[in-house]
């Protein structure tokens, strides 16, 4: 089945730790996206990437790194600079730019302990 | 001006009535528009895509846009204890970026 695949599903994080978040997707899509949502929020747009080995920043990109050196992956590093990590981070795919709506991964849940 | 506009709710929908939701955007280039549905602690869900002035009807799900108002609406019919979520109105805008509103939360009570 195609699809995106992120995991882990929950993560927990120490204060000062960068954690990495994987987003691997099947679908040929070219376009790759992560969000932020915190509760009772709607979505807030990290990073996005419309092509392999190119990304742009998003509305909340600080303290969030990311890389897409293949296309079927995206995965999203929150650095210690991230001063309030704990939230729901989605990751989706789309192809035409999204003109055809995005495909939403399952989520990681994260959180500071 | 948010460019996504949805009453946060909570709306709540005896079963089996009609639940009707709302949505405006600002940008008049926006060329596409979607409902999704997201259960607590879950993904969204798109459920209906819509690119054109009129209805669309997919089962219990009707699409309504207006792109003159720049008003786009989501019906269902027969309200189900399933539909209990909330539903984010997105816009793919002139940006060539889908653009999600703050979701309204349905409740559908027994």
């Amino acid at each position: 089945d195609g699809g995106i695949t992120q995991s882990p599903k929950y993560l927990f994080r120490k204060e000062g730790q960068n954690v990495t978040l994987s987003c691997e997707q099947n679908l040929n899509h070219d376009a790759m996206y992560w969000y932020r949502q915190d509760p009772g929020q709607g979505l807030r747009l990290i990073y996005y990437s419309q092509i392999v080995n190119d990304f742009q920043k998003g509305d909340i990109a600080e303290g969030y790194s990311v890389s897409r050196e293949k296309k079927e992956s995206f995965p999203l590093t929150v650095t210690s600079a991230q001063k309030n990590p704990t939230a729901f981070y989605l990751c989706a795919s789309s192809t035409d730019r999204g003109n055809y709506g995005y495909t939403f991964g399952s989520g990681t849940r994260l959180t500071v302990v | 001006q948010k460019e996504v506009e949805q009453n946060s709710g909570p709306l709540s929908v005896p079963e089996g009535a009609i639940a009707s939701l709302n949505c405006t955007y600002s940008d008049r280039g926006s060329q596409s528009f979607f409902w999704y549905r997201q259960y607590s602690g879950k993904s969204p869900e798109l459920i209906m895509s819509i690119y054109s002035n009129g209805d669309k009807e997919d089962g219990r799900f009707t699409a309504q846009l207006n792109k003159a108002s720049q008003y786009v609406s989501l019906l269902i019919r027969d309200s189900q204890p399933s539909d209990s979520a909330t539903y984010l109105c997105a816009v793919y805008s002139s940006a060539s970026k889908i653009i999600f509103g703050s979701g309204t939360r349905l409740s559908i009570r027994p």
